[in-house]
């Protein structure tokens, strides 16, 4: 199955900008994903990368893909105080369900 | 309509309680999902419905029942539940249960059992 990781917190200054890592070492997922989840809410898609893609830039999110390290990263550029949450990332595994990472906490601080 | 709700938002019950919790989509999704996320982790999968249909339940104790009475419908019906089920239940959806169909998640509904 996919077996994902990622840093567990990251706090950064509000304008500044914020990376995400996680790495994973099941390959057979075709699209990989970032969910944000805000306190006391459920998972929101931020955006996510085909796997055959190294990078995805959506306007503030941009996704980095190193297939071969098999690491993927988010950037927030300009990073706000709304943007205070935890960030998952995930994959589907070879039985075709979907697999987080353990989550980054995300602070940002004025 | 590009929603997942879940009522309740909060349910507190004691173990010898029978209670249910209930996810709506107006997508025309045919795959619904059970997650369960304790604090701080991960969502964990517990049941997948496909064209209504059961098609993973993920080693789920008993005392957590599925069902899905139409394609838009999802109910987890809870009966002598333990204290450390208590969690956020999440519900989710997507068009079909297959690689690359976003899934869009609800609310959650917090349960404490006591």
């Amino acid at each position: 199955g996919e077996d994902v990781e990622q840093s567990l917190f990251l706090s950064v200054r509000e304008g500044d900008s914020s990376v995400i890592n996680c790495t994973y070492t099941d390959s057979s997922s075709t699209y990989l994903y970032w969910y944000k989840q805000e306190p006391g809410a459920g998972l929101q898609l931020l955006t996510y990368i085909f796997s055959n893609m190294d990078m995805k830039q959506d306007q503030r999110l941009t996704v980095l893909l190193n297939k071969k390290d098999k690491h993927l990263s988010l950037r927030i550029a300009d990073t706000q105080t709304g943007d205070s949450a935890i960030y998952f990332c995930a994959g589907f595994d070879s039985w075709g369900k979907l697999q987080f990472g353990a989550g980054t906490q995300v602070v940002v601080t004025p | 309509d590009t929603e997942v709700t879940q009522t309740p938002k909060h349910l507190v019950m004691g173990m010898t309680n029978k209670k249910s919790l209930k996810c709506e989509q107006h997508m025309g999704h045919r795959a619904m999902y059970w997650y369960k996320q304790k604090a701080k982790k991960p969502p964990e999968l517990m049941f997948v419905y496909s064209y209504e249909k059961l098609s993973i339940n993920e080693s789920v104790p008993s005392r957590f029942s599925p069902e899905c009475p139409n394609s838009s419908l999802l109910n987890l019906h809870l009966h002598a539940l333990q204290p450390e089920d208590s969690a956020l239940y999440l519900c989710a959806s997507s068009r079909v249960d297959r690689q690359g169909n976003e899934q869009f998640f609800g609310p959650g509904t917090r349960l404490t059992v006591l």
